[in-house]
């Protein structure tokens, strides 16, 4: 049973160019999560998706970040027009449900460099 | 609404005991307990999902006080693998953010 995948690993664009995240559930989960962690720093909740549903964006900046989770295929963060600022860790997390209890496991993460 | 743990950062030596506090000003319904090395993704650990529920996980436990919206981590008989940053985490009843802790640093020396 595979784990949460996400690609690339690293990811090294110039500032203005945008950068598009992936996330691969672990199968059986329908619920995905973005994270960012800044070095040093704590996770982050970024946006919380459904199968072709946005349930919650409130910790994702309004402008350039957007997320979705189409029906087939992955979850994708795409951040348009990168700034110095948006290099960080983006971790994604998958869980079964909704429910407050269940685990979120975590994918390997994105390196996000912006030059 | 982000849960704050103490200490912010500790040293051990193999061999030695350790607690990790997580406080929150909401209503605890869950809480989760992650460990992350460095560079790498969080590890889930466990889960608590009951007032006064104690868990264990070999010598790794922790305790919930709903009441006090406060969650407990023990490390007993410290490892060189314990080393990393530990982070609890909550979601609220019926809310869809999910909350890390401020995250402590835990580093384990021979």
């Amino acid at each position: 049973n595979a784990g949460v995948m996400q690609n690339p690993r690293h990811l090294v664009r110039r500032r203005g160019q945008e950068a598009r995240l992936r996330c691969s559930p672990m199968k059986g989960h329908s619920h995905v999560y973005w994270y960012r962690q800044l070095p040093e720093e704590g996770l982050k909740f970024m946006v919380y998706l459904q199968k072709e549903n946005i349930i919650d964006e409130s910790g994702m900046p309004k402008e350039r970040f957007s997320a979705e989770f189409p029906k087939e295929g992955p979850s994708i963060l795409r951040i348009q027009q990168v700034v110095r600022g948006d290099s960080a860790a983006y971790f994604c997390a998958s869980s079964p449900t909704s429910s407050a209890t269940d685990t979120q496991y975590f994918g390997p993460g994105t390196r996000l460099t912006v030059l | 609404q982000q849960p704050v743990q103490s200490p912010q950062a500790v040293i051990l030596r193999e061999g030695e005991d350790a607690v990790i506090n997580c406080s929150s000003s909401k209503a605890l319904y869950s809480v989760h307990w992650y460990r992350q090395k460095h560079g790498e993704a969080p590890v889930f650990l466990m889960i608590l999902l009951k007032g006064g529920e104690q868990k264990g996980h070999e010598k790794i436990s922790a305790s919930f006080n709903e009441k006090k919206q406060q969650s407990s981590l023990y490390l007993t008989a410290s490892q060189l693998s314990y080393s990393g940053t530990y982070f609890c985490g909550t979601k609220p009843r019926g809310g869809n953010q999910f909350y890390f802790g401020t995250g402590t640093s835990l580093t384990v020396i021979p």
